[in-house]
């Protein structure tokens, strides 16, 4: 398997523009975990779906962050508009049923001058 | 409240052994995880504990105590490459709480 898959690697953008993060699970994982590391907080968990479904999203620092699911193998993370402080790298992670090892792709680190 | 200790930082020397500790509070508990992320790179998965005891793989090694909500990562003789951070997370099927990590640094 080619692992989680994220992409892009690296986005920089502008203050106020929208930025839309992908990442596509390990076939046959029923969980997808978007987080999110910066040095000050380190790695806080925004939002995880069971199934395609969100289940928990109070990680999610405001309205200007959205995620959605529309199949197993897809998900986006929006941010719009986006802030100086969205600057961090954000990461998917995918897991199986029961409490199983996420697996992490590659990350997308984001910088919004 | 929820919460995952561990120490911000440890150096030790090449070849030597380090003991990285992790003490936990959260409201449900099914085990234990520790990853490694070196810098710029995504956590990968080293280990994991749902029962008490040690668990050995390798020159790595961690320990678990439930009741006491203890954890300890061991490894031993100790390689430059080894120098990352450790990530200890702990929780239950819903929710996973990570610490902050800690800052390993490798001495030659």
């Amino acid at each position: 398997d080619a692992g989680v898959i994220q992409s892009p690697r690296h986005e920089v953008t502008e203050m106020g523009q929208e930025v839309t993060l992908r990442c596509k699970p390990i076939s046959g994982h029923d969980y997808l975990f978007w987080y999110r590391q910066t040095m000050m907080r380190g790695l806080e968990l925004l939002i995880y779906f069971n199934n395609n479904v969100p289940i928990d999203d109070s990680g999610m620092p405001e309205d200007r962050f959205s995620a959605k699911m529309p199949n197993a193998s897809f998900s986006t993370l929006k941010i719009q508009p986006s802030e100086p402080r969205d600057s961090a790298v954000y990461f998917c992670a995918s897991r199986g049923q029961g409490f199983g090892i996420q697996y992490f792709g590659a990350g997308t680190r984001l910088s919004v001058l | 409240g929820q919460n995952i200790d561990q120490p911000t930082e440890m150096t030790a020397t090449e070849g030597a052994i380090v003991q990285i500790n992790c003490t936990y509070q959260t409201s449900g508990f099914n085990g234990l995880f520790w990853y490694q992320q070196h810098a710029g790179e995504a956590p990968t998965f080293l280990s994991y504990n749902v029962l008490d005891g040690l668990e050995e793989k390798g020159r790595f090694s961690s320990f678990l105590s439930r009741s006491k909500g203890y954890s300890y990562l061991l490894l031993k003789e100790l390689q430059m490459k080894d120098s990352a951070s450790y990530l200890c997370a702990g929780g239950s099927n819903y929710q996973l709480i990570w610490g902050a990590g800690t800052k390993l640094i490798i001495k030659p």
